[in-house]
């Protein structure tokens, strides 16, 4: 699994956007990108995955840089709701063993 | 959607004893399963890979006689912490990879408390 880099916390205001990035330079041709994120206390839960193309599903939209070295979590209007720790990981099809860094704590502000 | 469940949501247990954690897929079939361990304010760590009828594979430094780990079936995994101490207190949590359906989503339960006393 490629070695993925966050910003350890990030703020934004209620109904606005937030990207959040991450950067996983080492990524290989066939590994694949997910971002989970875990309230206090509760499992971590799926928010979205990608290879190459961008994706969006009712949750986020993942936006990947062409060279897949990075890729940028976009929440379109946070909600406190969405108040988190948010993780990026990669895993290589057909090993879905995710290994989790520390993330990124993501901070609502009413 | 797929659904992972885990029970007991919580469990205290005295030291010596053992304690049993149950993971379930509830409505798709999970050849692979994984466990973790998170410690308050820490990352998930991952102890093993579970792998429905055949033995698991542990993480580097994961006891893998005191961690048991049984996958019977394809939707049940099971985690038993044998001989537990105030030590193995921490968040249990395990995923599961449905084996349909689209590619790579991996579902994670709502995670174990333990509590050893």
């Amino acid at each position: 699994d490629a070695k993925t880099t966050q910003p350890n916390s990030m703020e934004s205001n209620e109904e606005e956007p937030v990207h959040l990035p991450c950067n996983h330079s080492t990524i290989s041709g066939t590994d694949y990108i997910h971002w989970y994120r875990q309230l206090p206390s509760q499992g971590p839960e799926y928010v979205i995955h990608g290879l190459t193309s961008n994706v969006n599903n009712r949750m986020a939209s993942l936006a990947i840089a062409e060279d897949r070295k990075s890729s940028t979590l976009i929440l379109h209007r946070a909600t406190l709701r969405d108040a988190a720790v948010y993780y990026c990981m990669t895993s290589n099809f057909g090993n879905e063993k995710l290994t989790f860094g520390t993330g990124t704590r993501l901070t609502i502000i009413p | 959607g797929a659904v992972v469940s885990q029970h007991p949501s919580r469990v205290i247990c005295k030291s010596g004893t053992s304690v049993k954690i149950e993971c379930r897929s509830l409505d798709f079939q999970a050849t692979t399963m994984f466990w973790y361990r998170q410690f308050p304010k820490q990352s998930l760590m991952l102890m093993a890979t579970s792998n429905e009828g055949s033995k698991a594979t542990y993480e580097q430094g994961v006891e893998k006689d005191k961690f048991l780990i049984n996958h019977a079936s394809l939707t049940l995994s099971t985690l038993t912490v044998t001989s537990a101490h105030p030590e193995d207190s921490s968040f249990y949590i395990c995923s599961a990879r449905r084996d349909r359906g689209p590619g790579n989503t991996i579902y994670f339960g709502e995670g174990s408390w333990l509590t050893v006393v």
